[in-house]
């Protein structure tokens, strides 16, 4: 059974750094392709990283470009996300989640770690 | 950037009842790469559809996806109670960036 684990949020003042963590079972961050979705309160999805497989490819979306790091310890089976230079509009329920392929839905979600960005 | 629009915005209706869902890409999806989740209130998302038709595991078979191209629909075709919850729809044919649709609420009355 696939289980996925976020850890690290909370209350963080504007321009402020987090980092989430993601431990995994039931699946190898190494084979899958991992990804941190995010959901501001009352409102939609929106993803924000990605990473390969390989760990080689990384992409990242726009509106978090340049302030956050997607990583992963495959000996700890864990993913992570190092956020900085935070602002009020990233705060929003994270979650963690995989799937098998680069053209695969998103199979497997954790249930979320909230970080709230205010003074 | 591929968009996905989604209607209604809100879906009331009774146990028993059909519901259909709606979501519109803004360009061809690819190879019909396209899911469809369900959030009930206070949970994460669940996979239901994939590849526009193709059932999740465990998914009841009262969950139908079809569509192709730039139109796509989620049917469940008897409603249940525990049916009342925010549906997605999201393409993984042209990525990044992943998108999702902006959401359909689906009430049970």
């Amino acid at each position: 059974q696939v289980q996925l684990v976020e850890s690290g949020g909370g209350l963080v003042k504007p321009g402020g750094s987090l980092r989430l963590s993601c431990e995994v079972s039931g699946l190898s961050v190494s084979d899958y392709y991992m990804s941190w979705i995010r959901q501001a309160p009352g409102k939609g999805l929106e993803w924000i990283a990605y990473m390969s497989s390989s760990g080689n490819t990384k992409y990242y979306g726009d509106s978090v470009k340049g302030r956050i790091t997607i990583s992963r310890d495959n000996a700890k089976n864990s993913l992570h996300l190092q956020m900085s230079s935070l602002r009020p509009e990233d705060t929003a329920m994270y979650y963690c989640v995989s799937r098998s392929g680069w053209y695969s839905a998103f199979e497997n979600w954790g249930q979320g770690a909230l970080v709230t960005v205010s003074s | 950037e591929i968009v996905l629009t989604q209607s209604p915005g809100t879906l009331s209706l009774s146990p028993g009842e059909r519901a259909t869902l709606s979501c519109r890409a803004s360009q061809t999806v690819t190879n019909n790469y396209l899911a469809w989740y369900q959030q009930k209130s206070g949970q994460a998302p669940r996979l239901l559809i994939s590849g526009a038709s193709k059932r999740a595991t465990g998914i009841p078979d009262r969950f139908s996806g079809s569509g192709s191209g730039t139109d796509f629909t989620l049917t469940i075709s008897s409603l249940e109670p525990e049916d009342s919850a925010v549906y997605y729809c999201q393409q993984y044919g042209s990525s990044p960036p992943i998108t999702f649709g902006q959401g359909t609420r689906l009430q049970i009355k």
